[in-house]
């Protein structure tokens, strides 16, 4: 990953509605694309993954979408329920080799009852 | 499985005190990590490991030291603790070459340093 930027810091969206959360990265071997969702006073826990070889993956109201030549991805929630709030981290990495993972800066979601 | 454990879940430290943060894992895996989080903020790498024996730095490693003498524990020790070190500390785990490179937590240690 190296340098990983995520955008926005804070999103707010009605219950119901869809969220989008992006990841930038810069380094171009990444080839493991997670994204992690962290609820207040837990642990970050996997939510959702591609690999380079993939170019989008779907679970239900989650998906993710990768440009690897953009160098970013995207995290989509569909439907969101209150339960989706949370912190939501991304952790571009290489799967082997150099293993030093950095996340990005988090997005604090808020879905509004 | 137990998973990731991590040792003590909360602990409050005075300035200039020492102490080791345990954290232990059961799946076998090669790659280990220190992470730290401030309130309402991101993770920040403090050091991991690649194997027993081998040791890195992160973003964050000032204030710290880590070993790794076998493939289940990662001790992080802090020396001369103070203030700034105040933050909720994550361990976590993986392996190489698997299907996923996903990190396995634990459950976090908290930290005070007063």
């Amino acid at each position: 990953g190296e340098n990983v930027e995520q955008h926005p810091s804070t999103l707010s969206v009605q219950e119901g509605d869809s969220a989008v959360i992006k990841c930038t990265y810069s380094d171009s071997a990444s080839n493991y694309f997670p994204w992690y969702k962290q609820e207040l006073g837990k642990r970050p826990q996997l939510i959702i993954d591609i690999r380079s070889n993939v170019g989008e993956k779907k679970d239900q109201r989650i998906a993710v979408t990768l440009n690897k030549t953009a160098k970013h991805f995207s995290l989509h929630i569909t439907e969101t329920q209150p339960e989706d709030s949370a912190v939501y981290f991304c952790a571009p990495s290489r799967m082997r080799g150099y293993q030093k993972v950095t996340f990005g800066t988090g997005t604090k979601l808020q879905v509004i009852p | 499985n137990a998973g990731v454990t991590q040792t003590p879940k909360f602990r409050i430290l005075k300035i200039g005190q020492s102490m080791t943060l345990q954290c232990t894992q059961d799946m076998n895996h090669n790659y280990m990590y220190w992470y730290r989080q401030d309130p309402g903020m991101g993770l920040k790498l403090i050091y991991y490991s690649v194997g027993a024996g081998i040791t890195d730095k992160g973003e964050v490693p000032n204030g710290y030291n880590v070993s790794r003498s076998t493939t289940e524990d990662f001790p992080l020790r802090l020396e001369l603790a103070a203030p700034s070190q105040t933050s909720v500390y994550f361990c976590a785990s993986t392996t190489p070459g698997s299907y996923t490179g996903e990190l396995f937590f634990g459950e976090g240690s908290r930290l005070t340093v007063l």
